[in-house]
């Protein structure tokens, strides 16, 4: 099984601090995602990635960043951290064969003050 | 833009019976993946089945099956035999385009033994 790891659970931040989330894949897959989860509001694609340094918005990029400088890890940024991006944050890595699965990290809770 | 929607943010259902969670979804494509997520209190999101929109065929693993109305836009998880470790969030969720998913709110399942 492909395992995805992220670079802690629970993260506490201020307000204005430049803030790292990081994934790693330990297999070659090229799809890698950045979701933010909120109560109500089920997952939010924020970027997304087809293969190394490529990079795409998804519906909320406002606010954030991300590399993708090897294939197998997949940063999230935050160049300047706000209360309202206090949230969880879920990567995940999908396949490109025709079952179009993602499958997703044990998520980063952060709380930004 | 499509949608996900699932109109019930809590179900409860006493333990070894059976409960049905909706979810209807909006689009204009013809060819299109369905999936259901579990996401236990721990937090790591996992897959629960996927429905490929050209199968007739209902999906079915072990307990959980789907009811699929391809005409209605509607695509409801059927678990049978409920058990307490199936309490969690379930997300519907639909695949656009090349690899994008988008979600539903989630329901809340209660297990009651």
């Amino acid at each position: 099984d492909v395992k995805v790891t992220q670079s802690s659970r629970y993260l506490v931040k201020r307000t204005g601090e430049k803030v790292f989330l990081e994934c790693v894949q330990d297999m070659d897959h090229e799809n890698m995602f950045w979701y933010r989860q909120d109560p109500g509001l089920g997952l939010r694609l924020i970027y997304f990635s087809y293969d190394v340094k490529m990079k795409e918005k998804g519906d909320i990029p406002e606010g954030y960043s991300v590399s993708r400088e090897k294939k197998e890890r997949f940063s999230l940024i935050l160049e300047s951290a706000s209360t309202n991006q206090t949230s969880m944050y879920l990567c995940a890595w999908g396949t490109g064969t025709t079952l179009r699965t993602q499958y997703f990290g044990p998520g980063t809770r952060l709380l930004v003050l | 833009a499509q949608t996900v929607t699932q109109s019930q943010p809590e179900m409860s259902v006493q333990e070894a019976e059976t409960v049905t969670l909706s979810c209807t979804y909006d689009t204009s494509e013809s060819d299109y993946y369905l999936f259901w997520y579990k996401q236990p209190p721990s937090r790591q999101m996992i897959l629960v089945i996927r429905q490929e929109a050209y199968k007739q065929q209902n999906a079915t693993e072990n307990r959980f099956s789907v009811n699929f109305q391809k005409a209605a836009k509607s695509f409801s998880l059927k678990i049978s035999d409920s058990q307490l470790g199936d309490a969690a969030m379930y997300f519907c969720a639909y695949k656009r385009g090349a690899q994008k998913l988008v979600f539903g709110q989630g329901t809340r399942l209660t297990i009651n033994p």
